[in-house]
């Protein structure tokens, strides 16, 4: 069965510091892996997209990391601002993308920014 | 920018009634998605279509069915609501390719 995992659940950090958030997957076979933004009464919004080719995206002070041989991926923010508090969900692709269907979302990582 | 637009941000029914959750995109895209969300189960999907009038079932179809006359537009449909779909409901389109999903801002749907 294809899942998603990601850790921590939550998370609570000072605004300024940097955090690294996990995603382990068992999703096969790999097409890609997204990570999503999803504010608190907002529905998700994309932060990063990644195919098996590529082992680094950056979007602003967000930088996803993939290695797909040890199926894991990271979520790092850099200089956390209070805006980042949000829930940051996994979502990884088991075929290519004509095929919609085929995707497994994690549970979510619960970021906490406090000034 | 992307616009994905869900009908009412809150919506009550009482059990019973058949409840219709609208859902719009403004930019072409083939691929539509709905999904509930509830605490600790993260997003599930319900229905997704990949053209006009096709649609496949998602992981949770049961008590659901979906209706894509146009290609903008992609509706849910509760038969006949019960108290367990009472959650969050996100609509989500996607066009074909290497591409991430674009969601509306949700319907929190109570049935009573």
């Amino acid at each position: 069965k294809n899942q998603v995992e990601q850790s921590p659940q939550s998370l609570i950090i000072l605004e300024g510091k940097n955090c690294t958030l996990q995603c382990n997957y068992t999703v096969s076979p790999f097409s890609n892996l997204r990570w999503y933004k999803q504010d608190t009464g907002r529905g998700p919004v994309s932060l990063t997209i990644m195919t098996f080719s590529e082992n680094t995206k950056s979007n602003g002070r967000y930088t996803a990391t993939l290695d797909a041989d040890t199926k894991q991926s990271s979520l790092h923010i850099t200089a956390s601002q209070l805006s980042d508090s949000a829930s940051y969900i996994c979502v990884v692709s088991a075929s290519p993308e004509g095929n919609a269907g085929k995707s497994t979302f994690g549970d979510g990582t619960t970021l906490t920014v406090k000034p | 920018d992307v616009k994905v637009t869900q009908s009412s941000r809150y919506l009550v029914k009482r059990t019973g009634e058949k409840v219709f959750l609208e859902c719009v995109q403004d930019m072409d895209h083939e691929n539509m998605f709905w999904y509930r969300q509830d605490p600790g189960l993260g997003l599930r999907l319900i229905y997704f279509s990949y053209d006009v009038k096709m649609k496949e079932k998602g992981d949770i179809p049961e008590g659901y069915s979906v209706s894509r006359e146009k290609k903008e537009r992609f509706s849910l449909i509760l038969e006949s609501a019960s108290t367990n779909q009472t959650s969050m409901y996100l609509c989500a389109s996607q066009p074909i390719g290497y591409q991430p999903q674009h969601f509306g801002d949700g319907t929190r749907l109570s049935i009573l």
